[in-house]
């Protein structure tokens, strides 16, 4: 089993429309969990930190249950430039752990 | 604005060519970590360090060497290039006192296709 997995994708949906990506991690010790956006030809850059208790950012909402190692993220009100790569992340027990990428789901908000 | 710097963007190389990849960070951060990306396998991790002098494999360290001689450089050999070694190369750093935050930061990559 991979140490985070995520939707294959592609996920092409319309403007407006609200899409969910999840992610699952097979480390149950795993202490910090994000969402990182890579845009085509681009380095990955931080979306947002998944905190447990659930967080938003604006139209963006992380969600982490720990019992069942899954991770989310909800983007309302889809726009055409959130069309990117969306990559879960795992960070381990310790600061000095490899931070484990998940493969990442492609999404493309169709006019 | 803080910065990962990557040596090239783009390389091509010829099969048993030695190849040095270099990164430098101007964020005197502790951990530095050599990615590579390629279409449906994601980010895998080659190597780390959490230290000058100090390395740890990642998930796939065959065929690679890294260097860590200053604390703002990090570098990736690859002593003999082969083809299979055709990707995208990224490298990202974090400060341990940022772990909880995540947020690591990239270089803009270094695309080698090897002949």
């Amino acid at each position: 089993r991979k140490e985070v997995e995520q939707d294959p994708g592609p996920f092409n949906v319309p403007e407006g429309a609200t899409v969910a990506f999840n992610c699952t991690y097979s480390n149950s010790a795993s202490q910090s969990f994000f969402w990182y956006r890579q845009d085509c030809r681009k380095e990955p850059k931080l979306l947002m930190s998944v905190y447990s208790s659930g967080n938003e950012d604006g139209r963006f909402t992380a969600q982490l249950n720990r019992a069942s190692q899954y991770i989310s993220l909800l983007i309302r009100d889809s726009k055409l430039s959130d069309s990117a790569t969306y990559l879960c992340v795992v960070n381990g027990e310790t600061s000095y752990d490899k931070v484990i990428f998940g493969p990442g789901t492609s999404l493309s908000v169709i006019p | 604005d803080v910065k990962v710097t990557q040596s090239s963007r783009y390389l091509v190389k010829r099969t048993g060519e030695k190849v040095f990849l270099e990164c430098v960070q101007d964020m005197d951060h502790e951990n530095m970590f050599w990615y590579r990306q390629d279409p449906g396998l994601g980010l895998r991790l080659i190597y780390f360090s959490y230290d000058v002098k100090m390395k740890e494999k990642g998930d796939i360290p065959e065929g690679y060497s890294v260097s860590r001689e200053k604390k703002e450089r990090f570098s990736l050999i690859l002593e003999s290039a082969s083809t299979n070694q055709t990707s995208m190369y990224l490298c990202a750093s974090i400060s341990p006192r940022a772990a909880n935050t995540g947020e690591l930061f990239f270089g803009e990559g270094s695309r080698l296709t090897v002949l």
